[in-house]
């Protein structure tokens, strides 16, 4: 168990729907990651919050979006949906370790299909 | 991000060691070498990081060549449960500490009973 948590579990909806995906990162971790993983695409970076605020942004769509609310918790929000959207999405959460490197953990993923 | 190039997979017999290869030729001297893992079904797992020593914990051991134009990731007596796909990824130095991670294809490791 990685200390992060992740809801719902699986989620199936519709083309057009919108959902929203949660992340709690480990306690006292303040980055929180978002990761889509599909079968042709891999792995992929979609954005970054740091205490809140948006730090980087990765090949995110523009009818998705995300915030980090005060108790650090995350939440991602996928709009207007695709089948093409249907992927694993994963939510880590990381530690600065000596030397400015890190450290991340990663939530056991919420799987979205979209029909 | 510098390129790594990784083995598409590999197999392995229980309770042999295992050496997984990663090559990263334009390695910059602020880039550290991590190592994370992806069991089925679930989401990576961080296995070790090192910057130019060799590096041990209680889950591997990661041996860097002198150059740093590779690393090894070394289990030493495989079971079962380390099926999964192995990914090497550089990740440079910075004052925040807190970047993305890169991952590209990772090799796919098989253990066999």
């Amino acid at each position: 168990d990685s200390g992060v948590t992740q809801t719902p579990k699986h989620l199936i909806t519709a083309t057009g729907q919108r959902v929203t995906l949660r992340c709690s990162p480990r306690s006292g971790d303040l980055s929180v990651y978002w990761y889509q993983q599909s079968l042709d695409q891999g792995l992929q970076f979609l954005i970054q919050y740091y205490n809140g605020e948006e730090r980087a942004k990765g090949n995110i769509l523009e009818r998705f979006s995300a915030q980090q609310f005060p108790d650090l918790h995350s939440e991602l929000n996928l709009s207007s949906l695709e089948l093409g959207d249907s992927a694993l999405y994963f939510c880590a959460s990381s530690v600065k370790v000596a030397g400015g490197t890190d450290t991340q953990y990663f939530g056991p993923g919420t799987r979205l299909t979209v029909l | 991000d510098a390129k790594t190039t990784q083995p598409n997979s590999m197999e392995s017999n229980e309770e042999e060691p295992v050496h997984l290869p990663c090559n990263h030729s334009t390695i910059s001297g602020t880039d550290y070498i991590h190592w994370y893992r992806q069991l089925p079904s679930q989401g990576p797992e961080y296995v070790i990081h090192g910057l130019t020593s060799n590096v041990n914990n209680r889950m591997a051991s990661l041996a860097i060549a002198e150059d740093r134009k590779s690393s090894t990731l070394i289990l030493h007596r495989a079971t079962l449960r380390d099926a999964a796909v192995y990914y090497c990824i550089l990740r440079f130095i910075s004052n925040f500490g807190n970047e993305k991670l890169t991952f590209g294809t990772g090799t796919r490791l098989t253990i066999i009973p």
